[in-house]
């Protein structure tokens, strides 16, 4: 069965460098999530997309920005990158909680961003 | 708001041995909850869930009743395996947080042959 997509699977930059991190979702599916992942911590959300547009907002800091695509595909953009930023940055998609959905997320494998 | 805590890692055990990881959690509304299990280098997998109280989830001999008169969702399974090491996640989702899955902090399980 076809899982959620992410690229690139690492990524090295540089402080204040920009990066951008590739989704996408399960077919089918309509919201997408983002969550950052520091060394040894859980799982923290930043953004979701239901239908292409921005749903709900976590901790995502004003440098970050994402969005969703009409083919569904999400793209989480990074700017001024910090030492802080270096992270495991998984995208999840779901059908839209609270209809068929129970809050269930799908994972993709992550991106791990190091910024040196 | 939503919060989940869970016991503190590393849990070392030996193979054969029993497991219990403690997830206690707060929730606006009538939270779903779960188990996710994140394998080295690769993403979360859903592990088992449960919607209501007193259900029971289970998948691969693990199993976690719903205890809504203690907040709870303690992690169990009679007999571990060395394949079963990973780190462990309990997270919750509600009404009261737009669904958005909350997670615990993780707690890593190590086995030994």
């Amino acid at each position: 069965a076809a899982g959620v997509i992410q690229s690139p699977r690492h990524l090295i930059k540089e402080k204040r460098e920009t990066a951008t991190l590739k989704c996408y979702p399960i077919p089918r599916h309509d919201t997408v999530y983002w969550y950052q992942q520091g060394p040894g911590q859980d799982p923290q959300f930043l953004i979701s997309f239901y239908e292409k547009m921005q749903s709900d907002k976590g901790s995502i800091p004003d440098r970050f920005s994402a969005q969703q695509f009409s083919d569904y595909h999400s793209e989480l953009n990074m700017s001024s990158l910090e030492l802080g930023d270096s992270a495991l940055y998984f995208c999840a998609s779901s059908l839209l909680p609270g209809r068929k959905n129970t809050g269930e997320l799908f994972f993709g494998e992550g991106s791990r961003l190091t910024v040196l | 708001g939503n919060s989940v805590t869970q016991m503190e890692g590393p849990v070392t055990l030996s193979e054969e041995a029993f497991l219990t990881i403690n997830c206690t959690y707060t929730a606006t509304g009538y939270p779903s909850l779960f188990w996710y299990v994140q394998y080295p280098g690769e993403g979360l997998q859903l592990l088992l869930k449960a919607t209501k109280a007193d259900d029971k989830g289970s998948n691969k001999g693990f199993e976690a009743t719903y205890r809504k008169e203690t907040t709870s969702f303690h992690l169990e399974k009679g007999s571990v395996q060395v394949s079963d090491s990973a780190v462990y996640f309990c997270a919750l989702s509600s009404s009261g947080g737009s669904y958005i899955p909350t997670f615990g902090r993780g707690t890593s399980l190590i086995v030994h042959p």
